[in-house]
């Protein structure tokens, strides 16, 4: 399966600025996903990165809070904009591992914003 | 889109006893998952499902798939505190939709 580098693991962030989270697959993948994971929830779909386009966002999601960026096969980044401390959740990073064995996800950033 | 209903949002479980998680979709699923997440984890892909009336085991754990591809179940028998975690379900239609997840501790 698939290794994913997620960086960085955890930070603590003021109000008002921005992250950038980054996920690096060992293997090439035409698709990336990206979630957030509210403290004590389930997880939930941000957009669907794709190399040479641009992002899919899901409803609830827009490109000026969360904009990806995706250069090739193996890299992605989502940026946390202007945060408040309802940003405060984990993101993940996901690739998928071909017909019938799901997907891998990265280790998960997890974001305090204070 | 799909929506995966799951229950119980918690099971608290004597150390070698059974338990049961089950998930409902709202429309038909071409294929259902199951993650287990640790406590601090990431999500870690256990199974797929595919046809109707599955049933797949890896060693305690059982899953099921139900005849109208609309339900799932996930039974762990004799349950051990290596099971601590949460277990979510999550269909797929080109992009997961995650069940809310059932959160396990065990009593030893």
């Amino acid at each position: 399966s698939a290794v994913i580098s997620q960086k960085p693991s955890r930070d603590i962030c003021q109000r008002g600025t921005s992250l950038t989270i980054q996920c690096q697959v060992d293997s090439q993948v035409t698709m990336m996903f990206w979630y957030r994971q509210q403290p004590g929830q389930s997880l939930t779909l941000i957009a669907t990165a794709n190399q040479g386009s641009e992002a899919t966002y899901e409803s609830g999601f827009v490109i000026d809070k969360f904009p990806i960026s995706r250069p090739n096969l193996t890299f992605s980044t989502l940026t946390v904009s202007n945060m408040s401390p309802e940003d405060s959740s984990i993101y993940l990073c996901s690739v998928p591992e071909g017909r019938g064995y799901g997907y891998t996800f990265g280790s998960g950033t997890r974001l305090t914003v204070v | 889109g799909q929506q995966v209903m799951q229950i119980p949002q918690y099971q608290h479980v004597q150390e070698g006893e059974d338990f049961t998680t089950y998930c409902n979709s709202s429309t038909t699923l071409s294929n259902i998952q199951w993650y287990k997440q640790r406590p601090g984890g990431h999500p870690v892909f256990l199974i797929q499902l595919v046809k109707s009336g599955e049933v797949k085991k890896q060693k305690r754990l059982t899953f099921q798939f139900g005849e109208a591809k609309k339900n799932s179940s996930l039974h762990i028998t004799a349950t051990q505190t290596t099971d601590v975690g949460t277990y979510f379900c999550a269909g797929d239609d080109y992009k997961l939709s995650f069940g809310a997840g059932t959160t396990v501790t065990v009593r030893a």
